[in-house]
């Protein structure tokens, strides 16, 4: 069966600072990789997606940035963080099914606080 | 106008009672449709999808789409207080193109009272 990992769980990182956020998927190839944020009482937003190892889209300017090194591995990274910068972040995957992309499946999320 | 839009609630309703979740969508050529539940500090778990114009069942959930009316909804019945949570609605868009990208709704409390 198919498993998503994704850490650390909770962060508390001062401005200015990097971040390094990772996600693996287990049990699947070749997989679409989504990176979401979720602010605080607001709903998921679609930072990154991923189809491919090297390749990316981005849907929103931002300070953030994503790289996919392997075909199940994908890094969610900024090199100064701002404040605006907190709130939840969700890794995701999903495949196709013939011709439709099926549901998303969600990792645990990791609640980053930049203070 | 929202490319999604949920009612944020609180929706409030009894144990056993039937929840009734609403969702509109702007894209009239989205393609795929999902039900999220997701409880507080945790990340979203799926509920149901549904392709066609009508009602999926799946044990005390039923989905209900209306691709006319740019409409989806949820049913959730003989409500139990474990379903106490915010309830997202997400849609892919039309296309080849989407690579099942999701377009969430702001999510509908929903709180079940003993």
């Amino acid at each position: 069966s198919q498993t998503i990992h994704q850490w650390p769980a909770t962060l508390v990182q001062p401005v200015g600072s990097p971040l390094s956020l990772e996600c693996t998927v287990e049990g699947t190839s070749n997989p679409n990789l989504y990176w979401y944020r979720q602010a605080a009482g607001r709903g998921l937003q679609l930072l990154f997606y991923s189809v491919g190892i090297g390749q990316i889209s981005s849907e929103v300017p931002q300070n953030l940035s994503a790289s996919r090194p392997q075909d199940r591995q994908f890094i969610l990274s900024s090199k100064k963080l701002l404040l605006s910068d907190s709130g939840f972040y969700l890794c995701a995957w999903s495949v196709y099914r013939g011709r439709r992309v099926t549901e998303a499946f969600f990792g645990q999320g990791t609640r980053l606080t930049v203070v | 106008q929202k490319e999604v839009e949920q009612n944020s609630g609180p929706l409030s309703v009894p144990e056993g009672a039937i929840a009734s979740l609403n969702c509109t969508y702007s894209d009239r050529g989205s393609q795929s449709f999902f039900w999220y539940r997701q409880y507080s500090g945790k990340s979203p778990e799926l509920i149901m999808f549904i392709y066609s114009n009508g009602d999926k069942e799946d044990g005390r959930f039923t989905a209900q789409l209306n691709k006319a009316s740019q409409y989806v909804s949820l049913l959730i019945r003989d409500s139990q207080p474990s379903d106490s949570a915010t309830y997202l609605c997400a849609v892919t868009p039309r296309g080849g193109t989407s690579y099942g990208k999701l377009t969430f709704g702001q999510g509908t409390i929903l709180t079940v009272h003993p």
